[in-house]
């Protein structure tokens, strides 16, 4: 089955404890995202990247480091994270890069403490 | 950046048409209009697109003034599945951020 997976779903944390949040995608696809959302602030895009080892920043990409070592792997990793990081997190690919159709994963809710 | 602007929420009877619109009126020639809705805080899912002409699929329809500067989404009969927020989002190619606003809460009625 086509489809982007993260991991963890769910996550509780500590501030200043790194974290990792995993997205892979089996579609072959070239374009990837991260986003966040928060109430009343609507989808906000994190990173982006183009194809493997290419990575550019979005809107609110402070706090926030990505890599794409592969082209089915982009993972977004919290250095230190802080209680502002807490959020609903989606990972998102599409064969290309926009406007081309995204898939979103199913979400990963993050709090930080 | 681009930016299109919606209601926040509107109500819809179950069964009836819903008309959700939305306003570009900064769209530049290449630049497309896309749908997607977010059912609770599940991943968004596309719904449909559109550059110029009107489109149609199985899920809805998608209606384009001659102008391009706004556009209406139409879910042909709604359900309280279609309970969800709507994101019209403006798209250009070449320009790789896709910004996202709040979209419309659409709240189908029984």
């Amino acid at each position: 089955e086509a489809q982007v997976t993260q991991n963890p779903r769910y996550l509780i944390t500590v501030t200043g404890k790194k974290l990792t949040v995993t997205c892979s995608q089996n579609m072959n696809h070239e374009y990837m995202s991260w986003y966040r959302q928060d109430p009343g602030l609507g989808l906000r895009q994190i990173y982006y990247s183009m194809n493997v080892e290419v990575t550019d920043k979005g809107d609110v990409p402070e706090g926030y480091k990505v890599s794409r070592k592969e082209k089915r792997n982009f993972p977004l990793i919290l250095e230190s994270p802080s209680p502002n990081q807490t959020s609903l997190y989606f990972c998102a690919s599409s064969l290309y890069a926009p406007p081309d159709t995204q898939y979103f994963g199913p979400g990963t809710r993050l709090t930080v403490l | 950046d681009a930016k299109t602007t919606q209601p926040p929420s509107m109500d819809c009877a179950e069964g009836r048409a819903a008309n959700l619109p939305c306003n570009h009126s900064t769209i530049s020639g290449n630049e497309y209009v896309y749908w997607y809705r977010q059912i609770h805080s599940q991943g968004p899912q596309y719904i449909i697109h559109g550059l110029k002409n009107n489109e149609t699929n199985e899920m809805a329809s998608l209606i384009i003034t001659e102008d391009r500067k706004s556009s209406t989404l139409i879910l042909p009969h709604a359900t309280l599945r279609d309970t969800a927020v709507y994101y019209c989002i403006q798209i250009s190619g070449g320009y790789q951020k896709v910004t996202f606003g709040i979209g419309t809460k659409l709240q189908v009625i029984p």
